[in-house]
């Protein structure tokens, strides 16, 4: 498994502004990934992050509204921009340790649009 | 891909009960399954796992079956205890040329009543 965490825990931002989440693993992974999780509801997969090159991103989600990097194996970024209510959720980052398939969770960042 | 629902299937147990949360994955192509729980303001965490070339496999506590020909999968919990009470989580597999891709089940909210 991995060692997994994220900043910030949480946040409560002003509509129209736009904030970075932070994932940071304790060791290199092959893969890491965002996923959006709504009120009540289940984890949405946005992107796949990849070292070195543009992430990939599901349907529904675009690089302008969720810009990511990842610099390196063991960081990533994940900018919400434009923020509107609609965009309070939890923000989870999950990695995949050497093509091991099973993917494991940081704690998430509650973020809360007003 | 599963659907995602809006409401939480429930399911409220006896402490000392055996539980069985059960999940309905669509893509026939899914190699690889995946149990989370998720507790409140967590992310999920790994419970088990199971591969497409199996049908059970058990855990400490935990079993997981798998029954492709009607792509049902369940976990079953022995002797449920009030630490149990979150909400369990399937996610399926399916490799694809640009590496894995989870997609989740809708989730369901297990309660334990002491």
């Amino acid at each position: 498994s991995a060692v997994i965490s994220q900043k910030p825990s949480r946040d409560i931002c002003q509509r129209g502004t736009s904030l970075t989440i932070q994932c940071q693993v304790d060791s290199q992974v092959t893969m890491m990934f965002w996923y959006r999780q709504q009120p009540g509801q289940s984890l949405t997969l946005i992107a796949t992050a990849n070292q070195g090159s543009e992430a990939t991103y599901e349907s529904g989600f675009v690089i302008d509204k969720f810009p990511i990097s990842r610099p390196n194996l063991t960081f990533s970024t994940l900018t919400v921009s434009n923020m509107s209510p609609e965009d309070s959720s939890i923000y989870l980052c999950s990695v995949e340790v050497a093509r091991a398939d099973t993917q494991y969770f940081g704690p998430g960042t509650r973020l809360t649009v007003l | 891909g599963e659907s995602v629902g809006l409401h939480l299937p429930t399911l409220s147990v006896q402490e000392g009960d055996n539980s069985i949360i059960n999940c309905a994955y669509s893509n026939s192509a899914s190699d690889y399954f995946i149990w989370y729980k998720q507790e409140s303001g967590k992310g999920p965490q790994f419970i088990i796992d199971i591969r497409s070339n199996m049908d059970k496999r058990q855990g400490q506590r935990v079993t997981v079956l798998l029954n492709k020909t009607v792509k049902h999968l369940s976990l079953q919990i022995a002797a449920t205890q009030p630490g149990d009470s979150a909400v369990y989580f399937c996610a399926e597999n399916s490799q694809e040329t640009s590496g894995s891709r989870l997609t989740f089940g809708e989730g369901t909210q297990l309660t334990v009543n002491p």
